[in-house]
């Protein structure tokens, strides 16, 4: 079955700063990846994917996760953290074809001080 | 163009009440799922409807039902409530079943059972 970890619960950084949330997979073959935000009171954004081809993806709000199958990570990453990031973060994976199951991690989150 | 609607938002249930959930997708978009958000178990999958079929099921126990009508909107009922059935109960559209569809994630519907 496949699973998704998220080794960090929260994470804080000061506003400018750089920022890379870990999320480790497993599963037998190349699944679909996926990072979400969820603000407070709200539903998830999805903010990037990876299918396949090139492992540097490119997300909203300045975004970009790399995806290493040696390593079977899919971290998230952002050169310089707004105050509006604050928020929770979750990786999914998902086995492709046409059922649809994504699998999350359990989270982490985002705290950004002034 | 309108994003997932669920109604209602707020809910308080007591043990062995039933309840309905509704979720309208976003316009054209003919795929819905349904997950379970709580603080222990995270985010889950609870089903997935595409054109009124249901084409995928999580773990959960036969309480949990769900149905989706021919104008894609989507109802789910939890039977028998128990106390460990609080959650946040997300809803989320996309154009296609499957994960290369993009999905669309509504506020949630926050249900607490007393």
């Amino acid at each position: 079955a496949q699973s998704v970890t998220q080794p960090d619960i929260h994470i804080t950084v000061s506003e400018g700063a750089s920022l890379e949330l870990r999320c480790n997979y497993s599963y037998g073959a190349t699944p679909y990846l996926f990072w979400y935000v969820q603000s407070p009171g709200q539903g998830l954004q999805l903010l990037l994917k990876y299918f396949s081809g090139d492992t540097l993806v490119q997300g909203i709000k300045g975004f970009e996760a790399e995806f290493k199958r040696s390593q079977s990570s899919f971290n998230l990453r952002k050169p310089s953290v707004h105050w509006s990031d604050a928020a929770e973060y979750f990786c999914a994976v998902d086995s492709g074809g046409s059922n649809y199951k994504l699998t999350f991690g359990k989270g982490t989150l985002l705290t950004v001080n002034p | 163009k309108a994003g997932v609607t669920q109604t209602p938002r707020y809910l308080i249930k007591t043990r062995g009440q039933q309840v309905t959930l509704s979720c309208s997708p976003i316009s054209g978009h003919r795929s819905v799922s349904w997950y379970q958000q709580t603080p222990g178990q995270g985010l889950q999958f609870l089903f997935e409807y595409f054109s009124e079929t249901q084409r995928n099921k999580g773990n959960f126990p036969g309480r949990f039902s769900g149905r989706q009508f021919s104008n894609s909107r989507s109802e789910m009922n939890v039977s028998t409530l128990e106390l460990g059935d609080s959650a946040l109960y997300l809803c989320a559209s996309s154009l296609g079943a499957g994960a290369l569809h993009e999905q669309y994630f509504g506020p949630g519907t926050r249900l607490t059972v007393t």
